[in-house]
């Protein structure tokens, strides 16, 4: 099993430029999310969605968009890059609404904005 | 929401337990608490995770308390590589199943 998978690994940009980050998994789970971490700080909740064609916003929504078309895919959408948005992301699944799921990252996408 | 408190750094001997602690005063009677832990550079890693009872598996031990505010992660037989970043979580309600991370405890296993 792949898990969960983000691409690309790394990525550089410039101020202003769009990019989509991908993120598929393949455990059939139906929530999904996008979190991001800043150098030293703990994971903050970009968006995160309950089932295909169903999203909401989480804490640090802003200068982002997502997506769900598909149970497998999320992926997440930054329309245009500023400074601010340089960090690491992470994307993660879990199995059904049940309190007691835990959630499967990927290994994350680095991406620096100059 | 559920708050918790943890040491910001430990040091642990190889070989030895590490328990790691963590403070959730605030925590309603239907919230579990989770441990997940990063390695460098790594996406965060499940570990385990419990209501009321002790738990183990084959990673760690859960130490709830009968009152339910605090809890110990135990890592029964410390190696190098469990040196990371462990995040002791409620989970919150309100936005389903969001995980709430706060700066963790940072763990060295030394030789």
């Amino acid at each position: 099993n792949a898990g969960v998978t983000q691409t690309p690994k790394f990525r550089i940009l410039k101020i202003g430029q769009s990019m989509t980050l991908q993120c598929t998994q393949d455990m059939n789970h139906n929530y999904m999310y996008w979190y991001r971490q800043d150098p030293g700080m703990g994971l903050k909740l970009i968006y995160y969605s309950v089932g295909a064609g169903i999203t909401d916003k989480g804490e640090v929504p802003n200068g982002y968009n997502v997506s769900r078309s598909t149970t497998e895919d999320f992926p997440l959408r930054l329309e245009l890059a500023a400074p601010s948005q340089t960090s690491v992301y992470f994307c993660a699944s879990s199995y059904l609404s049940g309190s007691n799921q835990p959630q499967h990252f990927g290994d994350g996408t680095r991406l620096s904005i100059l | 929401d559920a708050k918790t408190t943890q040491p910001p750094s430990m040091d642990c001997a190889e070989g030895r337990a590490a328990n790691l602690p963590c403070n959730h005063s605030t925590i309603s009677g239907n919230e579990y608490v989770y441990w997940y832990r990063q390695i460098h550079s790594q996406g965060p890693q499940y570990i385990i995770h419990g209501l009321k009872n002790n738990e183990t598996n084959e990673m760690a031990s859960l130490i709830i308390t009968e009152d339910r505010k605090s809890s110990t992660l135990i890592l029964p037989h410390a190696t190098l590589r469990d040196t990371a970043v462990y995040y002791c979580i409620v989970r919150v309600a309100k936005y389903g199943n969001k995980l709430v991370f706060g700066a963790g405890t940072i763990l060295r296993v030394k030789s």
